[in-house]
């Protein structure tokens, strides 16, 4: 089976950095995903990690180390538009699905 | 230029009753999926298919049944509405599962259907 953790909520401070970690215990890893999801929207993609290190994409980047089942999306220079839910997703090896973690709730705050 | 449409985007209707939502994508991807997010917006997959093909069949009560006319399609029939059938539904696309050398299926989703029983 598998297993996706992310915390629930997070605030953080327009212009400053934060971090949003995510653990994951599945079989047949073939890689992980970040989706951000503004309330009532859609979400939609933000990084994909399937060798470990770091993936930078302006100011965003996402880490994963696959020994540890560990990934983290960082964003840097935080703007008010980036409160948004970030959903951590791992996809298995042996199909096309992506299974989701619950969301984390980042709030900005001016 | 919609990449994934879904209609309706809000649904309201009594418990019983029989409905459906569909899903469209013009993005040329060969795979198609639902979603449920629930109030506690937990995403979870429903279904999926490959060139109209199942290929993902999660545990869904039967009264749930997708239908692919086309790899551009795929709707969604929902019998004997249930007040827990509540959610936002979300259709989304990707191009097919990588295998070694291949693309990784980055989904696109559509912009969901807020779906209430009452």
């Amino acid at each position: 089976g598998q297993n996706i953790d992310q915390p629930t909520e997070m605030t953080a401070t327009e212009g400053a950095i934060v971090q949003i970690n995510c653990t994951y215990q599945t079989s047949g890893f073939n890689g992980l995903f970040w989706y951000q999801q503004h309330a009532g929207e859609a979400p939609t993609f933000l990084s994909y990690n399937v060798l470990d290190g770091l993936e930078e994409k302006g100011r965003f980047s996402s880490f994963l180390s696959r020994s540890k089942g560990y990934s983290y999306l960082l964003l840097k220079e935080l703007q008010m538009k980036d409160s948004a839910s970030y959903l951590c997703a791992v996809r298995r090896s042996s199909a096309s699905k992506i299974i989701f973690g619950s969301g984390t709730r980042l709030s900005i705050r001016p | 230029d919609t990449a994934v449409s879904q209609t309706p985007k809000y649904l309201v209707t009594q418990m019983g009753n029989d409905k459906s939502i569909k899903c469209e994508q013009n993005l040329g991807h060969d795979t198609m999926y639902w979603y449920k997010q629930d109030s506690k917006k937990f995403l979870k997959i429903m279904f999926s298919y490959n060139n109209k093909e199942l290929i993902i069949n999660e545990t869904v009560p039967n009264r749930f049944s997708p239908k692919s006319p086309d790899k551009a399609h795929l709707n969604l029939h929902i019998n004997s509405l249930e007040l827990g059938d509540s959610a936002v539904y979300f259709c989304a696309s990707s191009h097919k599962s990588a295998t070694s050398g291949g693309l990784y299926n980055e989904q696109f989703f559509g912009p969901g259907t807020r779906l209430t029983v009452l």
